[in-house]
């Protein structure tokens, strides 16, 4: 069975940082991409950042480049996202999501088609 | 990179169709067919309802379908039941500004 479990959230203040980790289990974790999504509060999803299986690609939604880095450890199975000079706009659940394929097998699908995921953890970004 | 553009919210009586729409441009929605849509009961995860346009995940009742006329997006589902009063979301791969996926605003279904 598929797991994907996120941790890391919290309050920050106003231009401070944050590292989320995504916890995989029950699939090949190196075979496929995997995004990050998010949802403010009442708020609907967005795109964040998306990485290769191998860890060698990565992109960005335009609201978080030069502040985000998304990375993994596939000997970890773990997925991270590293947040930096955070805003009160960033305040929101981050989701982790399998993607269905790695770029090499489906590149377009990697960004769309979302086959996993977890249930999300809560950031802040207030003082 | 700008949202796709659904309709905030549609309704329908049990067992009617309904159908919401998900706009885009050349670069995103009508340059590929990959697009796909999510549902979302409050406080949940989203689930993935259709990818590729009109391919449905083993699992996803046959209730649900979807399709696509140059940039707009449909996701279209006949028979509706209580279960299927959600949030849904279409998401595409773009070119716009940069590469990446870009998520419509969001459609809140109402069963009457």
């Amino acid at each position: 069975e598929v797991q994907l479990v996120e941790s890391g959230g919290g309050l920050v203040q106003p231009g401070g940082s944050l590292r989320l980790s995504c916890a995989a289990s029950g699939f090949t974790f190196s075979s496929y991409a995997m995004n990050w999504v998010r949802q403010a509060p009442g708020k609907g999803l967005e795109w964040v950042s998306i990485i290769s299986g191998g860890g060698g690609s990565t992109y960005y939604a335009d609201s978080v480049k030069g502040r985000f880095t998304v990375s993994r450890d596939n000997s970890k199975n773990t997925l991270h996202l590293q947040m930096n000079s955070l805003r009160a706009e960033d305040t929101a659940l981050f989701y982790c999501a399998k993607a269905s394929h790695d770029f090499w097998s489906g590149y377009y699908a990697a960004f769309s088609t979302f086959d996993y995921w977890g249930q999300g953890t809560l950031v802040t970004v207030s003082s | 990179q700008s949202a796709l553009t659904q309709p905030a919210s549609v309704s329908g009586s049990p067992g009617q169709s309904i159908t919401i729409s998900c706009t885009g441009t050349s670069s995103d929605v009508g340059g590929y067919n990959f697009v796909s849509w999510y549902q979302q009961h409050p406080g949940k995860a989203p689930k993935l309802m259709i990818f590729e346009v009109s391919n449905r995940p083993s699992g996803v009742s046959s209730r649900f379908s979807g399709s696509k006329s140059g940039n707009t997006a449909s996701l279209t589902i006949s028979g509706l039941q209580a279960e299927d009063e959600a949030d849904y979301y279409c998401v595409s791969y773009t070119t716009i500004t940069t590469l990446g996926g870009v998520f419509g605003g969001g459609t809140k279904l109402t069963v009457l």
